[in-house]
C-alpha cells in the first residue's frame, strides 16, 4: 500500500521557471493538502482540497496554484518560481469530512530556486 | 491568528530514560490535537492523537496528556530508544464548522537520544 506518493523528490529551478509537483493517494481520502516546511517554521498550509472539485487557500497561497485532478491526485504549480519558494513541500491526505483529521503525508519534494 | 508553539526546541535524553515533549496552544476552540514524528529526510508520521473531551490517551510507549485549563499538550515517550530520535510536531484543529478544521502545526522539538 503506497499511501501518499509525491514526485519529484528533488528539483532545482532557476528564478522565473515553472514546474508542477505531483501528488497521488491510494487511500480513497476525500481531503488533500499541500504544505511547505522551512527551517524553524514548522509546516505551513499552502492550499487544500476538501473534496474532488474544490480547492481553498491556506496560510501561504501566494505564488502557487493547485488542481484537484480527480479524487486521487492533487497537483501544486509554481508559475514563476522565486528564491523564497525554496523549501520542502509535503502533500497529505485525510478523511476529514468523516471526522478523521489525521493526515497522512508523502515523503516530500525538496525544491531549490536559484 | 492562533498559533501552536513548543516550550523546548531541543531535547537530549539518555537511552532508556523517559522523554517529555511539551506544546502550548492558544486557540481555546481547538478540539483535536495530534503528534507527529519526522525523521530526517522523511515526511511526518502520525504518533498519537487526542480529542478535547479526553485528558489522557495512551499508545505503545507513548502517552499524550491534554490540560485544557492551561492550554497545554505533552507527549511522553517511555524507555526512549535511539530510533526515537527525530523532530516531533504537535498540531491542533478547530471544529469543521469553524475555520475549516485545518491542522495548524507547531515549530517542532528535536529529540536526540544518546546511547
Amino acid at each position: 500500500n503506497a499511501g501518499v506518493t509525491q514526485t519529484p523528490k528533488f528539483q532545482v529551478l532557476k528564478t522565473g521557471q515553472s514546474m508542477t509537483l505531483q501528488c497521488a493517494q491510494d487511500m480513497n481520502h476525500n481531503s488533500m493538502y499541500w504544505y511547505r516546511q522551512d527551517p524553524g517554521m514548522g509546516l505551513r498550509l499552502i492550499y487544500y482540497s476538501a473534496s474532488e472539485g474544490t480547492t481553498d487557500k491556506g496560510e501561504v497561497p501566494n505564488g502557487y496554484n493547485v488542481s484537484r485532478l480527480n479524487k486521487r491526485e492533487f497537483s501544486l504549480r509554481l508559475e514563476s518560481a522565486a528564491p523564497s519558494q525554496t523549501s520542502v513541500y509535503f502533500c497529505a491526505s485525510s478523511d476529514r469530512d468523516r471526522g478523521l483529521e489525521k493526515l497522512f503525508f508523502g515523503s516530500g519534494t525538496q525544491l531549490s530556486v536559484l | 491568528g492562533e498559533s501552536v508553539g513548543l516550550h523546548l526546541p531541543t531535547l537530549s535524553v539518555q537511552e532508556g530514560d523517559n522523554s517529555i515533549i511539551n506544546c502550548a496552544y492558544s486557540n481555546s476552540a481547538s478540539d483535536y490535537f495530534i503528534w507527529y514524528k519526522q525523521e530526517s529526510g522523511k515526511g511526518p508520521q502520525f504518533i498519537i492523537d487526542i480529542r478535547s473531551n479526553m485528558d489522557k490517551r495512551q499508545g505503545q510507549r507513548v502517552t499524550v496528556l491534554l490540560n485544557k485549563t492551561v492550554k497545554h499538550l505533552s507527549l511522553q515517550i517511555a524507555a526512549t530508544q535511539p530510533g526515537d530520535s527525530a523532530v516531533y510536531f504537535c498540531a491542533e484543529s478547530t471544529p469543521f464548522y469553524n475555520q475549516g478544521g485545518k491542522l495548524i502545526f507547531g515549530q517542532g522539538t528535536e529529540l536526540s537520544v544518546k546511547p
